[in-house]
């Protein structure tokens, strides 16, 4: 199993629309969680973190299932600038600690 | 603050000579990573610094790659000699932690190699 995984996508979903994705991770000791944004050409960026208890920023909620080792990115009103790809982020627990991206997710909002 | 600022934007070579990255992270950031994204592999962790020292070098694909870190301000990495498959956008990015919180990336080197 990959360290984390993700559906590349492409989702396309209209604008106004609600789209959410999961990633799943195969460390159950992995103790932080990120979401972040990578525009086309463009460097990642700290979209949000993941708190266990989830988290709410606008119109973006990041959800964390410790039991199924997955998490997840709800994105509400989607509006056309939402369009990127968005990379989970883990970080694997060791005696180094680091952090593994996902692949991303390649979302397109139509107009 | 400028960010994390790399250099070159855009490089291209050709096989067998020698490519020099370089990257200039946010000062009090205390390390630096170096990371190679690609469509097939999406972003690989090549090698990450704490304090200017060279803490994991684990993801470095081979002999030919390097870097340094010779202070605070500025690292580089080499690769001697290139090679086609080296062609890739190569991301610095620094951080006051390695477990994932403040990560800021550099813009990248888009690096072809023919």
């Amino acid at each position: 199993r990959k360290e984390v995984e993700q559906d590349p996508g492409p989702f396309n979903v209209p604008e106004g629309a609600t789209v959410a994705f999961n990633c799943t991770y195969s460390n159950s000791a992995s103790q932080s969680f990120f979401w972040y944004r990578q525009d086309c050409r463009k460097e990642p960026k700290l979209l949000m973190s993941v708190y266990s208890s989830g988290n709410e920023d606008g119109r973006f909620t990041a959800q964390l299932n410790r039991a199924s080792q997955y998490i997840s990115l709800l994105i509400r009103d989607s509006k056309l600038s939402d369009s990127a790809t968005y990379l989970c982020v883990v970080n694997k627990v060791g005696r180094d600690d680091k952090i593994i991206f996902g692949k991303g997710t390649r979302l397109h909002i139509l107009p | 603050d400028a960010g994390v600022i790399q250099s070159p934007r855009h490089e291209v070579t050709e096989m067998g000579q020698e490519v020099t990255l370089r990257c200039k992270p946010i000062s009090g950031h205390d390390y630096l990573f170096w990371y190679r994204q690609t469509m097939m592999r999406g972003l690989e962790l090549l090698i990450y610094f704490n304090n200017n020292v060279p803490i994991d070098d684990s993801g470095m694909p081979e002999d030919r790659f390097s870097a340094k870190m010779p202070n605070a301000s500025f690292s580089t990495l080499k690769i001697q000699p290139s090679e086609p498959r080296d062609s890739a956008v190569y991301f610095c990015a620094s951080s006051w932690d390695r477990g994932g919180y403040g990560y800021t990336f550099g813009s990248g080197t888009r690096l072809t190699v023919v």
